[in-house]
């Protein structure tokens, strides 16, 4: 059982680049969503899903893109990287009265 | 717009001390958990309390629900480095939408 994965682990972009954050769920979650943590700013969350083929907006989504095709991905698109996207992004999993986080990337925008 | 207000923010102390945190709000939430999150890892689940006035006891650490589930505290008994890392709460405040509102956390470092 390996929960939530989560890949890649590290990440550097220049501006203006793209890239999908994975991830991935084996406990039959329908819940699923991203969040960003930034120093002194806490755990932000970006968006998130409750279930395949639904998606909605968190408290900062704004330069991302989320789709949900099955229950165990739910990936995050960055369209075109800016600085200020850069941060420790984290996917989680929920259950009823828990939820699991995966190993986070780091990611660098220069 | 639910907030959860954690303090103190920093707290740094010799192992074998007892320590509280808490976890306050203005708002009602179905459910409270706390995560403890290591350098570099993502948060752990360390436990989740649903009933207003619910104590649990997990080792050295004890887990209180404010009886009017507006708030929680966390205490560890005689600290240890290992206890070491960011302790977040989190509310749940039900519905289907499954959002929980996060604290900032607490930062604990227990010095050998």
């Amino acid at each position: 059982n390996a929960g939530v994965t989560q890949t890649p682990k590290f990440q550097v972009l220049k501006t203006g680049q793209s890239m999908t954050l994975q991830c991935a769920q084996d406990m039959n979650h329908e819940y699923m969503s991203w969040y960003r943590q930034d120093p002194g700013m806490g755990l932000r969350l970006i968006h998130y899903s409750v279930g395949a083929g639904i998606t909605d907006q968190g408290e900062v989504p704004n330069g991302y893109n989320v789709s949900r095709s099955t229950t165990e991905d739910f990936p995050l698109r960055l369209l075109s990287a800016a600085p200020s996207q850069t941060s420790v992004y984290f996917c989680a999993s929920r259950g009823i009265y828990e939820q699991y986080f995966g190993p986070g990337t780091r990611l660098t925008v220069t | 717009t639910q907030l959860l207000e954690q303090s103190p923010q920093f707290l740094s102390i010799q192992e074998g001390e007892n320590l509280t945190v808490y976890c306050n709000s203005s708002s009602v939430f179905s459910s409270l958990q706390w995560y403890r999150q290591e350098p570099g890892e993502g948060p752990v689940l360390l436990v989740t309390v649903v009933t207003g006035g619910e104590v649990k006891k997990l080792k050295r650490l004890t887990f209180q629900f404010g009886d009017a589930r507006k708030d929680s505290s966390l205490h560890i008994t005689a600290a240890q480095p290992g206890d070491t890392g960011l302790y977040l709460c989190a509310g749940d405040s039900g519905g289907s939408n499954y959002k929980l509102t996060f604290g900032k956390g607490t930062l604990l470092t227990v010095n050998p």
